[in-house]
């Protein structure tokens, strides 16, 4: 089976931007959750969806948004882009049936300036 | 706050010899993961854990998870550079997100 991908994989923006980023999870997996990584907080939740509806959600503004489409595939939004935004922004695609052990994509790095 | 405390935050060694990291917790999970995670890629996993004083081995890796659930240690033997990269532990308390440890950065030199 193909991985996780994820695109782009590498994305350079000016604050008070807006961003997209794209995540195709594992053929199967109905599941797919957003972390951002930064060297200060770790691994950080963002959101998690499910059959197109978003199931769990961290600790983040509103500017941060995601969604899910019918097949699996999911987008994260991040608008009015901060310095403090800049991170590897991950995905993780998840099997269901129980299971939570996470398989990562090979993440997004955004660098805002 | 957060809730896994891994120690240490960073580990440099010399190839061949042992090393233990350590993951720490106040409170209980279902089921604790181990991902390690190379530059430029995502975490991938190496283990779960679910039972409480469950002892995985992987190779050169052993994995233990607490007696309490609270805890969990991963000890490499004979560290190879292969071996570098960012451990990071896991927790799951039933069916909510999963909770990533703060990571343990190990650096195995030739």
């Amino acid at each position: 089976k193909a991985g996780v991908t994820q695109t782009p994989r590498y994305l350079i923006k000016t604050r008070g931007q807006q961003v997209t980023l794209s995540c195709s999870p594992i053929s199967g997996h109905r599941s797919v959750s957003w972390y951002q990584q930064t060297p200060g907080q770790g691994l950080q939740f963002l959101f998690e969806y499910f059959s197109e509806t978003q199931r769990n959600k961290g600790n983040f503004p509103g500017r941060f948004s995601g969604r899910q489409f019918s097949n699996s595939r999911s987008e994260m939004n991040v608008s009015t882009l901060e310095l403090g935004d800049s991170a590897l922004y991950l995905c993780a695609s998840l099997p269901g049936q129980g299971r939570n052990e996470q398989f990562f994509g090979p993440g997004t790095r955004l660098t805002v300036l | 706050t957060q809730l896994l405390e891994q120690s240490p935050q960073f580990l440099s060694i010399q190839e061949g010899e042992n090393l233990t990291v350590y993951c720490n917790s106040s409170s209980v999970f279902s089921s604790l993961q181990w991902y390690r995670q190379e530059p430029g890629e995502g975490p991938v996993l190496l283990v779960t854990v679910v039972t409480g004083g469950e002892v995985k081995k992987l190779k050169r890796l052993t994995f233990q998870f607490g007696d309490a659930r609270k805890d969990s240690s991963l000890h490499i033997t004979a560290a190879q550079p292969g071996d570098t990269g960012l451990y990071l532990c896991a927790g799951a308390r039933n069916t909510d997100k999963l909770i990533f440890g703060t990571g343990t950065r190990l650096q195995v030199f030739p």
